[in-house]
């Protein structure tokens, strides 16, 4: 069955270091990807996405990511977090199976110390 | 400004109330939806609605009816609530092209408390 996962439920990180954010999917093809972050009280906010072409995609915020076939991964990262990143992020992805389903990983927590 | 907007943000109410939560996109966008996300952060797709029809109903209790008047707007009506209907509610819309859409536009929730 499809899936998406999240395998960290939580991550700190001091402010100014980098960061990297785990994605995995399960797909017999590959779908489209996105990265979603969750301000506390707040709705979603979509960061980038993934369709096809360049692996490599740049997004909002100072966020980039890189889908990895032969893993099945989408991770997100950045060079230097600031502390107003501290948030809640979400992997999707969307993928045709008779009908379009869109499937949210379960989220990963992200702590920023000064 | 262009958003998707949903109303009330808090709610409070008994238990065996009915209650009704509005939204609406000025987007353009052909597609809605409604998510539940618990306490853990877990979002749940509960209905979606492409052009006002119906187009995802997953498992969710006959309590819960949608309502979408027209594609810029798509409410949710709760009756009999229960306790664990305590959660977060999301809209979301989306454009979808040949069967997939592009990303999703969040509004902000409507945080429910249920007594």
């Amino acid at each position: 069955a499809q899936s998406v996962t999240q395998p960290d439920i939580h991550i700190t990180v001091s402010e100014g270091a980098s960061l990297e954010l785990r994605c995995n999917y399960s797909y017999g093809a590959t779908p489209y990807l996105f990265w979603y972050v969750q301000s506390p009280g707040q709705g979603l906010q979509l960061l980038l996405k993934y369709f096809s072409g360049d692996t490599l995609v740049q997004g909002i915020k100072g966020f980039e990511a890189e889908f990895k076939r032969s893993q099945s991964s989408f991770n997100l990262r950045k060079p230097s977090v600031h502390w107003s990143d501290a948030a809640e992020y979400f992997c999707a992805v969307g993928f045709t199976s008779g009908t379009y389903k869109y499937i949210f990983g379960t989220g990963t927590r992200l702590k920023v110390l000064a | 400004d262009t958003a998707v907007s949903q109303t009330p943000k808090y709610l409070v109410t008994q238990m065996g109330n009915d209650k009704s939560i509005k939204c609406e996109q000025n987007l353009g966008h052909d597609t809605m939806y409604w998510y539940k996300q618990d306490s853990k952060k877990f979002l749940k797709i509960m209905f979606s609605y492409n052009n006002k029809e119906l187009i995802i109903n997953e498992t969710v209790p006959n309590r819960f009816s949608p309502k979408s008047p027209d594609k810029a707007h798509l409410n949710l009506h709760i009756n009999s609530l229960e306790l664990g209907d305590s959660a977060v509610y999301f809209c979301a819309s989306s454009q979808v092209r040949r069967g997939q859409t592009r990303g999703y536009t969040f509004g902000s929730g409507t945080r429910l408390t249920v007594v």
